[in-house]
This record gives C-alpha cells, sequence and structure tokens, in this order.
C-alpha cells in the first residue's frame, strides 16, 4: 500500500491565486513527520515545510502553509498569491517514528502558474 | 554551510562501465541517504546510513548496486556494470540526529548508453 498519495498529477493556478495541492497518507507510528519538497525544472530538491504530528497548529512558511487534519490523514500543501517562480513539481514525504529514518515521497503534482 | 555536495553533476557511460557517484553530507548530519529518481517509479528510497553504519539496503535494485560510507564526511554509490535501466537522477540527502533538515544534494543525471 501506499503510504504517501498525492492524487493529482497536475495542476493550473492563475497568477495571484491560493492553490491547493492534495496528499494524504498512511501510518500506524503514533509519530511521525510530514514533508513537502519543491523541485523545479532544474532539479533541485528545495524543503518547503514541516509538520510534526504531534503539533497542535498548522505550520505556516511564508506563502506556505499546511492543512494538516490529522484524522482524516491529509497534510495538504497551501500556496498563497501564486507566482510565476512557483511552476515546479511538488513532493509530499513522511518520516515514521522520531528516529533518523528515510523520507518516503509521493509520486508528485505538476503545478503550473499562468500569467 | 555548501549544504550536501554531490560528483558529478552529470554523468555519461556506456553499458558495461563502472560508475561511481559521490556525496558529502552537511558537516555534523550523521544520516545520509540514496535516493533515485525516475520518470516511472518516482523517488525511491535506495540505502541509508546512520552514523556510517548501513542500516536498510533493501532499495537497492541488485548486486550491481554498493554503497559505502568510509567516514562522516563522504559516501560512494557505484553502478558495476551499469544497465541502460539505472539511467536516473540519483540524489544524497543528509540529516541529523531527530533533525527535520532533510537536505538534498543537487543530484546526479545518469545515463547510460
Amino acid at each position: 500500500a501506499q503510504k504517501i498519495t498525492q492524487t493529482q498529477p497536475g495542476m493550473f493556478v492563475q497568477e495571484k491565486e491560493a492553490v491547493t495541492l492534495d496528499c494524504t497518507y498512511d501510518t500506524s507510528d503514533p509519530s511521525y513527520g510530514l514533508f513537502w519538497y519543491k523541485q523545479p525544472s532544474s532539479g533541485e530538491m528545495i524543503f518547503l515545510i514541516y509538520q510534526g504530528s504531534y503539533d497542535q497548529q498548522n505550520a505556516t512558511e511564508g506563502r506556505y502553509s499546511l492543512n494538516f487534519q490529522k484524522a482524516r490523514k491529509s497534510a495538504n500543501l497551501v500556496i498563497s498569491a501564486s507566482q510565476l517562480g512557483d511552476s515546479a513539481m511538488y513532493f509530499c514525504a513522511m518520516r515514521e517514528g522520531t528516529g533518523n529514518t528515510p523520507l518516503v515521497f509521493g509520486k508528485g503534482t505538476r503545478l503550473s502558474v499562468i500569467a | 554551510d555548501a549544504g550536501v555536495i554531490q560528483s558529478p553533476r552529470h554523468e555519461v557511460t556506456e553499458m558495461g562501465q563502472e560508475v561511481t557517484l559521490r556525496c558529502k553530507p552537511i558537516s555534523g548530519h550523521n544520516s545520509l541517504f540514496w535516493y533515485r529518481q525516475t520518470m516511472m517509479r518516482g523517488l525511491e528510497l535506495l540505502i541509508y546510513f546512520n552514523n556510517n553504519v548501513p542500516i536498510d539496503d533493501s532499495g537497492m535494485p541488485e548486486d550491481r548496486f554498493s554503497a559505502k560510507m568510509p567516514n562522516a564526511s563522504f559516501s560512494t554509490l557505484k553502478i558495476q556494470p551499469s544497465e541502460p535501466r539505472d539511467s536516473a537522477v540519483y540524489f544524497c540527502a543528509s540529516n541529523q540526529d531527530r533533525g527535520n533538515g532533510y537536505t538534498f544534494g543537487s543530484g546526479t543525471r545518469l545515463t547510460v548508453v
């Protein structure tokens, strides 16, 4: 079974609008972390935002926020005020446990921002 | 900090040749991860090390792949012999103990012809 599911292969958004990228996860571990990475066409993996399973508040980092719904096992990324430079692949990832275990990635969503 | 450093950035090699990919993790990070990215399979974990010790190599495709971490500042991923289906982008990432700052290198784009 897939641990991370991203159901949107591609998304379009108008510049300056907000967009939500979906991510659901599957784990039986009570302690886990959820991550979002951006991969522009240049190929590097850029960390965007982190949410711990015990965090009470939704994580925010500038224009990025994570809509964490624990009961639904979803961790959607919200990008506000989209910019042309936001066009990229976006990956949701999970780490199970508290130790230094690997990230497991979803298949990604390609976001295109339209002027 | 210079970040995670991978070399080479691009590698083109002929089928059957040996390929060695290199990674220098961030100083102070004690975990190192090797991933492979392809269109078909996405980002897959190949192997990871904690404190220079291999913990899980179940993602290594076959015996042609091997990885070492002789010290805290250097790791290699070797493919011998290489095959066209090994063509992919190989990422190295590092993280500190119990940290959430998994940092990726720029990747090595490998093409086997």
